[in-house]
């Protein structure tokens, strides 16, 4: 089985400033299959990024997904007040689909 | 609009049964699966299971696999997950999400959500 590992746990960060979130995955995945989603507090989770890049309709291009194989990265270039939350990476394409651990972006 | 309406807020004992709802408008039903995602208090996202309306194809995740059933009514466009005999550590959020099929290539990408429904499990 495939294990999603996030890292850091929690980032703290000002805003205006650049977010780098890190997933990597035990086994490659095939074709990206890679997703990000943003949870806010109290809210359900929303889809961010899909196929390791491409962003979700209506998801601002400070927004950016980079990354193949075991390795990914969800770049946040500036981050506005609205955008601390916690990120989750997916790993999608299949009938047994996983979720990473969670990164918290939370003020500094 | 597409929109999930999960059902409301549960406090149950011990022991008893349960089956909460997810009740999608706004897209073809039966055209998506729709999947079960479980959120313990504090913790992350796990992923329980998916069902396809259109034949009720069902899978589920090992690691709840014989824990809870999930089924779907077209007809009502409405997707079910149940518990037969609920324990303490069943309390969480759960969420249902709709994907599409996975011959598009997004099978098991969660576009839409619904708002949640908590589950409390208490003696």
């Amino acid at each position: 089985e495939i294990v999603l590992t996030q890292s850091p746990g929690t980032l703290s960060l000002s805003p205006g400033e650049r977010a780098t979130l890190s997933c990597r995955a035990s086994q490659s995945l095939s074709s990206s299959y890679l997703a990000w989603y943003q949870q806010k507090r109290g809210q359900a989770p929303r889809l961010l990024i899909y196929g390791a890049s491409s962003r979700a309709t209506g998801i601002p291009d400070r927004f950016s997904g980079s990354g193949s194989g075991t390795d990914f990265t969800l770049t946040i270039s500036t981050l506005e007040p609205e955008d601390f939350a916690v990120y989750y990476c997916q790993k999608y394409g299949s009938s047994q689909l996983i979720f990473g651990g969670g990164t918290k972006v939370e003020i500094k | 609009e597409v929109q999930l309406v999960q059902s409301g807020a549960e406090v149950k004992k011990p022991g008893e049964s349960l089956k909460i709802s997810c009740k999608g408008s706004g897209f073809s039903f039966t055209s998506y699966w729709i999947g079960w995602v479980r959120q313990m208090p504090g913790k992350g996202l796990e992923w329980m299971g998916i069902i396809y309306p259109d034949d009720s194809d069902t899978r589920y995740s090992p690691s709840f696999q014989g824990l809870v059933t999930i089924s779907a009514d077209r007809s009502i466009s409405t997707a079910y997950l149940q518990w037969s005999s609920l324990k303490a550590s069943d309390t969480a959020m759960y969420y249902c999400a709709r994907h599409g099929k996975f011959s598009s290539g997004k099978g098991g990408l969660f576009d839409s959500w619904g708002q949640g429904t908590l589950v409390t499990v208490s003696s």
